[in-house]
């Protein structure tokens, strides 16, 4: 099942700088996009989410961006704190919101 | 702030024996499901319960699993003859009337040996 799928399994950014996290998708029937925060030992936290009639949604440091013709959307951070480091993962659901489909995660690191 | 709480938070079972994870959902929810992430694997959807029943499974939720609420406040996950490759973190979640996101519990590690 590859239909969210995380192409950077990682990525390092200075504190203080922006970041940004891709995630890519192939089925054009989802309509919902959420972006979850995880650390060690500890379950997924909801972070930021979009419907698929908008074009960006913003909270804060966080904004979720979504290019429907391209399938694709990302989180940008801005700007990063070392607290931000941990496992990002998209999620996307169709219609009723009982299955998510998770990408693989992107580790980020914050560097002080 | 409300949280998802699941118990315990690791299991060690021998294989072919029958576990059970439990889960104290948010309390005015209404939708619950179990996902489970295999090390180093994807977050997968496993099942998903609404107004006391099943609403979607996956390939991955057979015969051997099964979900109950059986009081109003917790929703178990039962797995009734352990395999080897059942060894993950299963995390239960709930959402309100569908239409918002769903809240992680902090997980249990099932270790199947």
């Amino acid at each position: 099942d590859q239909q969210v799928k995380q192409n950077s399994p990682s990525l390092s950014v200075q504190e203080g700088r922006i970041s940004i996290l891709n995630c890519d998708y192939t089925n054009s029937m989802f309509d919902y996009f959420l972006w979850y925060k995880k650390y060690p030992a500890e379950g997924p936290t909801f972070l930021i989410s979009i419907s698929s009639i908008k074009d960006k949604n913003e909270d804060g440091r966080f904004t979720v961006f979504l290019n429907k013709s391209a399938k694709h959307l990302s989180l940008h951070i801005v700007p990063s704190q070392p607290g931000d480091s941990a496992v990002y993962f998209c999620a996307a659901s169709i219609n009723n919101f009982n299955k998510f489909y998770f990408g693989s995660g992107t580790k980020l690191n914050v560097k002080p | 702030e409300p949280e998802v709480t699941q118990t315990p938070s690791h299991q060690v079972t021998q294989m072919g024996q029958e576990v059970i994870l439990r889960c104290v959902p948010i309390s005015n929810h209404l939708y619950f499901y179990w996902y489970r992430q295999i090390l180093g694997q994807k977050v997968e959807f496993l099942v998903s319960f609404y107004n006391n029943e099943i609403s979607e499974k996956s390939e991955i939720f057979d015969d051997q699993f099964s979900v109950e609420r059986p009081d109003g406040s917790n929703f178990t996950l039962k797995i009734r003859s352990t395999k080897l490759e059942d060894s993950a973190m299963y995390f239960c979640a709930s959402s309100d009337d569908g239409n918002t996101e769903a809240f992680f519990g902090q997980g249990t590690r099932l270790t199947v040996v």
